[in-house]
């Protein structure tokens, strides 16, 4: 399964934008970018996924770079409510049998009032 | 309701016990995964079901670990002769298809005594 590198924790402060990055140089052609995100106590959901170009959504936005080497997740203004574990996950949706989502540990994201 | 059901939320069992945990998925999702979280860590997969066929039990930790979905819907994970480290909250997933977004349930969180 191809890897993806995040920091362990970030720091940010409330009603600031917050970029998360995520490396994962060995990243194959046929692999979208995933990330999802897991609130305290609860299980983890989707926020956004790409392949190449740069994906918005009304959660967040997806930056890729052009070699597809690594990414970032632009949140643009962050509440308290932010505050979660943020996992960068390479998913092959080409195949038939290997659906499953493989996790790593994230990137813990602490929002300051 | 409209989301991933998941029961019970919270199980104690004496070690060696046996404990059976419930999944019910969105209905018309084909794809069921399980995951299985330790504190401080990122969910493990644990298996995947399309429709009643288990496609992949890769994750399960040991024979004492088995699922099933008999009629392509509800899913239940059971642990035989539970051990402490068996003490973890378990997640289930599901999805329109193998590919799509996976929506979790709450998770259920198990802890052996």
């Amino acid at each position: 399964d191809a890897k993806t590198t995040q920091p362990n924790s970030m720091e940010s402060n409330e009603e600031e934008p917050v970029h998360l990055p995520c490396n994962h140089s060995t990243i194959s052609g046929t692999d979208y970018i995933h990330w999802y995100r897991q609130l305290p106590s609860q299980g983890p959901e989707y926020v956004i996924h790409g392949l190449t170009s740069n994906v918005n959504n009304r959660m967040a936005s997806l930056a890729i770079a052009e070699d597809r080497k690594s990414s970032t997740l632009i949140l643009h203004r962050a509440t308290l409510r932010d505050a979660a574990v943020y996992y960068c996950i390479l998913r092959d949706v080409g195949g038939y049998r290997d659906d499953k989502i493989i996790f790593g540990k994230g990137t813990r994201l602490h929002i300051l009032p | 309701g409209a989301g991933v059901s998941q029961s019970p939320r919270y199980k104690v069992a004496k070690r060696g016990q046996d404990v059976a945990l419930r999944c019910d998925p969105i209905s018309g999702h084909v794809s069921l995964f399980w995951y299985q979280q330790a504190l401080g860590q990122g969910p493990e997969f644990l298996t995947y079901f399309q429709n009643e066929a288990q496609l992949d039990k890769s994750g399960l930790p040991s024979d004492r670990f088995f699922a099933e979905r008999p009629e392509g819907s509800v899913s239940t994970l059971k642990i035989q002769r539970t051990q402490q480290e068996d003490s973890a909250v378990y997640l289930c997933a599901s999805s329109v298809r193998g590919s799509g977004e996976l929506f979790f349930g709450e998770g259920s969180r198990l802890t052996v005594l």
